[in-house]
């Protein structure tokens, strides 16, 4: 059965800084990777994906990259605002299917 | 455009009733998950439709969870006798689904709070 596992479960940082958000899964014949953002009482917003065929995506200051051999994706932050705020959750699927998610890392970037 | 929609946003019901939660998915996606969050933990899949395919219950927790779905639009997930330990947000997400291109990413609803006494 497929785990994804999110290092650390929480990160405080102060404003400006680049920072990066860890996910590893168990099992490697992944089909795409998700990352998402949560906002306290709200639900996801799909923040970037990485198809299986991919090894990273970008979108403004954030990048994600994909190590299907090391089983591991990376979220990276650039220059982190007090609005970067939120859960971030890492999600996987072997296909076409539901995903399986991380528990999230709980950002907070101090102003 | 319009994104997923569901409701009600909260539900606070009773133990032993039941309740039904609805999801609109995005308009053209043939893909409609349900998922569950609780509180303090990660997303559990519930249950996946993808066109006229018969659904992927897999991961419903009990007889007591069921869901249906209207051709390729509105999803009603419904709770039966519901207890204590359903207490949770519900989050529907759609996709456009196999075959297409970026048919796999999931977009997500902003969930329905359900609180059972």
């Amino acid at each position: 059965k497929q785990e994804v596992t999110q290092i650390p479960a929480a990160l405080s940082v102060p404003e400006g800084e680049n920072l990066v958000l860890n996910c590893s899964f168990t099992d490697s014949a992944i089909y795409n990777l998700q990352w998402f953002r949560q906002d306290p009482g709200k639900g996801l917003t799909s923040l970037l994906l990485i198809q299986s065929s991919q090894r990273e995506q970008t979108s403004g200051r954030l990048n994600a990259s994909l190590d299907k051999s090391s089983g591991r994706s990376t979220l990276y932050i650039a220059a982190s605002q007090p609005g970067d705020s939120a859960t971030y959750l890492c999600a996987q699927s072997p296909g076409n299917t539901p995903l399986v998610f991380g528990k999230g890392t709980r950002l907070s970037v101090i102003a | 455009g319009a994104g997923v929609s569901q409701s009600p946003s909260n539900k606070v019901t009773e133990k032993g009733k039941d309740v039904e939660l609805r999801c609109d998915p995005i308009s053209g996606h043939t893909a409609l998950y349900w998922y569950r969050q609780r509180l303090g933990q990660g997303l559990e899949f519930l249950i996946y439709f993808q066109g006229n395919s018969a659904p992927d219950k897999s991961g419903l927790p009990s007889d007591r969870f069921s869901a249906e779905r209207t051709g390729e639009s509105v999803s009603t997930l419904t709770i039966q006798r519901t207890q204590q330990e359903d207490s949770a947000v519900y989050l529907c997400a759609s996709s456009l689904g196999l075959g297409q291109p970026g048919g796999n990413e999931q977009f997500f609803g902003p969930g329905t709070r359900l609180t059972v006494l």
